[in-house]
């Protein structure tokens, strides 16, 4: 139980272009899901919060008309990289809360990933 | 906002042996501390975590402690294997909250 996906898992895109990553709670629902950043070798750094179905919640320096977080269900979350550059280059990641009616934890469950390159 | 310091950023040890982690944090309203396993190119693992209302667990050869008042956690690891070789992470937050994370230490057993 408590899986979490993430695709693609690998993108690289031309600079100027828009990039959507999915995360996605597999065998559970989670009301909460969590965007980060990781670069080589570096620690998580959280990006935003993401609440189903109202706003997301960005953390400072972060920009939110770049980033845009979609939580339009119980069990997906998207990332949108718009108008993406070569230093948005980098490893998101994403995890998510079990929030449904059965199972309830403070456990954040991690996704594999998504490393990004831009041209 | 929570700030969490984590050392050392690199640990070699021996098979065998233990291997000590060691945070700080600074707001003294967090009460949830998870420590993370990633190994290269895999996602954050969850293995073990503890809440403020308890100052040590213990899974197998994984144990955590936590001093509230002096506002450190530390991650210790017994009779280390080869496989125990990632970089870990260790947390700090509220739980339901959002997480803090450390900047990481790189652990290498030696066989």
């Amino acid at each position: 139980g408590a899986v979490v996906s993430q695709h693609p898992s690998r993108v690289i895109c031309k600079s100027g272009t828009s990039v959507k990553i999915e995360c996605r709670s597999l065998d559970f629902q989670a009301t909460t899901m969590f965007w980060y950043r990781q670069f080589p070798k570096k620690s998580l750094m959280l990006m935003a919060t993401s609440n189903e179905g109202s706003k997301a919640t960005y953390e400072q320096g972060v920009e939110k008309d770049k980033f845009l977080i979609n939580h339009a269900s119980l069990t997906l979350s998207t990332l949108t990289v718009t108008s993406a550059h070569p230093e948005d280059s980098s490893f998101y990641i994403c995890s998510a809360r079990s929030s449904g009616t059965t199972w309830v934890t403070d456990t954040q469950y991690f996704g594999p990933g998504t490393r990004l390159t831009v041209l | 906002g929570e700030n969490v310091e984590q050392h050392p950023s690199t640990l070699s040890v021996q098979e065998g042996d233990s291997a000590v982690i060691k945070c700080t944090y600074s707001d003294s309203a967090s009460n949830y501390f998870p420590w993370y396993k990633q190994e290269l190119g895999k996602r954050p693992q969850l293995i073990i975590d503890i809440r403020s209302n308890v100052g040590e667990k213990k899974d197998q050869r994984i144990a955590v402690t936590l001093n509230k008042t002096a506002k450190h956690f530390s991650l210790h690891i017994t009779e280390t294997q080869p496989e125990d070789s990632a970089v870990y992470f260790c947390a700090g937050g509220t739980s339901y909250g959002k997480l803090t994370f450390g900047q990481g230490t790189i652990l290498t057993v030696h066989p």
